[in-house]
């Protein structure tokens, strides 16, 4: 059974730093990678996806790798603003089109 | 139009009381799904639709009763549910068929508490 586990957990930074989210898998049989943001009660906004022949997906100050051999994907955040403070997640598509979620990284960056 | 809607924003029931959660995607998208989220958790897999038929249930007690009308719509009915049913619950769309490729656009959820 595929597992996903994001770290850290939590994370809280100054404005202005440079971040980088983890996410790791365990079964490297995916299809794509998504990376997603969370606003407290809100739904998941797509960040990035990540297909399982590509390397690495740019979108603005965001930008997410995808090592697929040794099960892992990160998730790297330019020049933080308050604005990026919200709930990351992780989550990865099998052949079947099921995502399989990571417990998230709650992101504050503070002013 | 990449857009899933989802109503209501917010419902509060009893315990004895019947409602409906609804979903409704214009992307041409065949598979559609439920999920449930508690908080800071992640979200987890309830029902899936492929074509209008129920391809996945996720061992989700009988209380909770998708149906898919159209390609468009899909519906989650509620009766009988218990406190611990109260969540956030998204509804995705994405393409069907196999491959895995198939990205899932989430709507922006209804948060159910239930009394």
């Amino acid at each position: 059974k595929q597992e996903v586990t994001q770290i850290p957990a939590a994370l809280s930074v100054p404005e202005g730093e440079n971040l980088v989210l983890n996410c790791s898998f365990t079964d490297s049989a995916i299809y794509n990678l998504q990376w997603f943001r969370q606003d407290p009660g809100k739904g998941l906004t797509s960040l990035l996806l990540i297909q399982s022949s590509q390397r690495e997906q740019t979108s603005g100050r965001l930008n997410a790798s995808l090592d697929k051999s040794s099960g892992r994907s990160t998730l790297y955040i330019a020049a933080s603003q308050p604005g990026d403070s919200a709930t990351y997640l992780c989550a990865v598509q099998d052949a079947g089109n099921m995502l399989t979620f990571g417990g998230g990284t709650r992101l504050m960056v503070k002013p | 139009d990449t857009e899933v809607t989802q109503t209501p924003k917010h419902l509060v029931m009893g315990m004895t009381n019947k409602k409906s959660l609804k979903c409704e995607q214009h992307m041409g998208h065949r598979a559609m799904y439920w999920y449930k989220q508690k908080a800071k958790k992640p979200p987890e897999l309830m029902f899936v639709y492929s074509y209008e038929k129920l391809s996945i249930n996720e061992s989700v007690p009988s209380r909770f009763s998708p149906e898919c009308p159209n390609s468009s719509l899909l519906n989650l009915h509620l009766h009988a549910l218990q406190p611990e049913d109260s969540a956030l619950y998204l509804c995705a769309s994405s393409q069907a068929g196999a491959g895995g490729y198939n990205e899932q656009f989430f709507g922006p959820g209804t948060r159910l508490t239930v009394l």
